[in-house]
């Protein structure tokens, strides 16, 4: 079972690059998220869709963008990255909204911007 | 708006003792609660959730917590603890009044270290 997967694992990007993390889930989940996990201060919503071709903001959407062209799929899409983007995201996805059901998270992407 | 508070941000204990996790919240609506596990290096998973009915909640891996409306608390516990629940664990809460249904709110995470 593959559940939730992200890649890349790891990455580090200049100041000004752009790139894309991949996540696809084999669950048929319906709501995909993005979180970043930075030290010390637990899990940040970024982005949230609730289906294919409907994506809204999270808490902390700015310098990111996502897409949902189909249900497995959920890029995350960080243009001209700063150093304030270095944080681990995790992609996560459930059957049921967030706030009753169980979120199934992938095993992170670490990013640095140097 | 809801937020959580996890009152310890580690807890070293030694193996086979029990520990008890604390976690408070506020909120301005009725809550469902949450306790995920994220083991080095991996995503979190799921450990225990509470929506309704019995306050006593049991999990995964002998892990119980309790809700206490009155106390706006939701600690979680386990009798005997091994090396294996070496981990962070990350109270969570949502809003259960029909407003917010996609977002989760996390604490800051506490950090269990078992120590042999």
């Amino acid at each position: 079972n593959a559940g939730v997967t992200q890649t890349p694992k790891f990455r580090i990007l200049k100041i000004g690059q752009s790139m894309t993390l991949q996540c696809t889930q084999d669950m048929n989940h319906n709501y995909m998220y993005w979180y970043r996990q930075d030290p010390g201060m637990g899990l940040k919503l970024i982005y949230y869709s609730v289906g294919a071709g409907i994506t809204d903001k999270g808490e902390v959407p700015n310098g990111y963008n996502v897409s949902r062209s189909t249900t497995e799929d959920f890029p995350l899409r960080l243009e001209l990255a700063a150093p304030s983007q270095t944080s681990v995201y995790f992609c996560a996805s459930s059957r049921l909204a967030a706030n009753t059901g169980e979120l199934f998270f992938g095993e992170g992407s670490r990013l640095t911007v140097l | 708006a809801q937020s959580v508070t996890q009152l310890d941000s580690q807890v070293p204990v030694f193996e086979e003792a029990p520990v008890e996790l604390r976690c408070n919240y506020s909120s301005s609506v009725s809550v469902y609660l949450f306790w995920y596990v994220q083991y080095p290096n991996q995503g979190l998973q799921l450990l225990l959730k509470y929506l309704s009915g019995s306050t006593l909640v049991k999990g995964i891996n002998g892990f119980e917590a309790e809700f206490n409306k009155s106390q706006t608390s939701f600690h979680l516990r386990k009798p005997s603890v091994h090396i294996s629940d070496t981990a962070e664990y990350f109270c969570a809460v949502s809003d259960n009044s029909g407003g917010s249904n996609y977002k989760l709110t996390f604490g800051k995470g506490t950090l269990l270290t078992v120590n042999p």
